[in-house]
């Protein structure tokens, strides 16, 4: 059971935007920033999102991320075929004193 | 270029020990806090722990405290995971992360992974 909740399935048609939400507590997402991943099949996770709604260089800005309260959700739009991929938030708790990660959503690209 | 570089695939039998490891390169190893993160096949991402390689201050995730051990030799910009005794539910693809923005913030870049399997 993680403690950041995620749907563990997503789907859209290309071109079509799509949200994947992360839910946490006050100690978590509610007070520290949040990041999130995407893990391409067979390959290591690389960091799409920072500080909620940052960009690293190179990620494509069909890729955005919000944050209210307690709550943290990646947008896709323009979806792709290539961006089928599992989906995974993080952020630090403070309670745990450590990072904590969702459990990851499968985006499906119909 | 910031790259972490992780050993290779191994296969062990229960009750062995090991040691993984993960070497950084393109940048200043001894500033940023360096992580491990547990995935066993075909599940999502677990947080080990973490180790500060200036000063080596280690933090362990709850789940991952005693069942193994994060160090670091700064000489040679490498952290290492270990084990003493292997169970089969080690059976996982082990990533190292470098944390940037202290300890609230993000995961970048992640090594290669390294699959450890553990047979009986």
């Amino acid at each position: 059971q993680s403690v950041l909740t995620q749907s563990p399935s997503a789907s859209g048609t290309p071109g079509q935007r799509v949200t994947i939400s992360c839910s946490g507590s006050s100690s978590n997402i509610g007070s520290n920033s949040v990041s999130w991943y995407q893990q391409l099949p067979g390959t290591a996770p690389k960091v799409l999102i920072f500080s909620n709604n940052q960009r690293p260089s190179g990620v494509p800005d069909r890729f955005s991320g919000s944050k209210s309260g307690t709550s943290a959700s990646l947008a896709i739009s323009g979806l792709q075929s290539e961006d089928e991929a599992d989906y995974y938030c993080a952020s630090w708790d403070d309670s745990l004193n450590g990072w904590v990660f969702g459990g990851g959503t499968k985006l499906t690209v119909l | 270029e910031v790259q972490l570089v992780q050993s290779g695939a191994e296969v062990k039998k229960s009750g062995e020990s090991l040691k993984i490891s993960c070497k950084g390169s393109g940048y200043s190893f001894s500033t940023y806090w360096i992580g491990w993160v547990r995935q066993m096949p075909g599940k999502g991402l677990e947080w080990m722990g973490i180790i500060y390689p200036g000063d080596s201050e280690t933090r362990y995730s709850p789940s991952f405290q005693g069942q193994v051990t994060i160090s670091v030799d700064k000489s040679l910009s490498t952290a290492y995971l270990q084990w003493t005794s292997l169970k089969t539910s080690d059976t996982a693809t082990y990533y190292c992360v470098r944390a940037v923005g202290g300890t609230s913030g993000w995961f970048a870049p992640w090594g290669q992974g390294t699959l450890v399997t553990v047979s009986s």
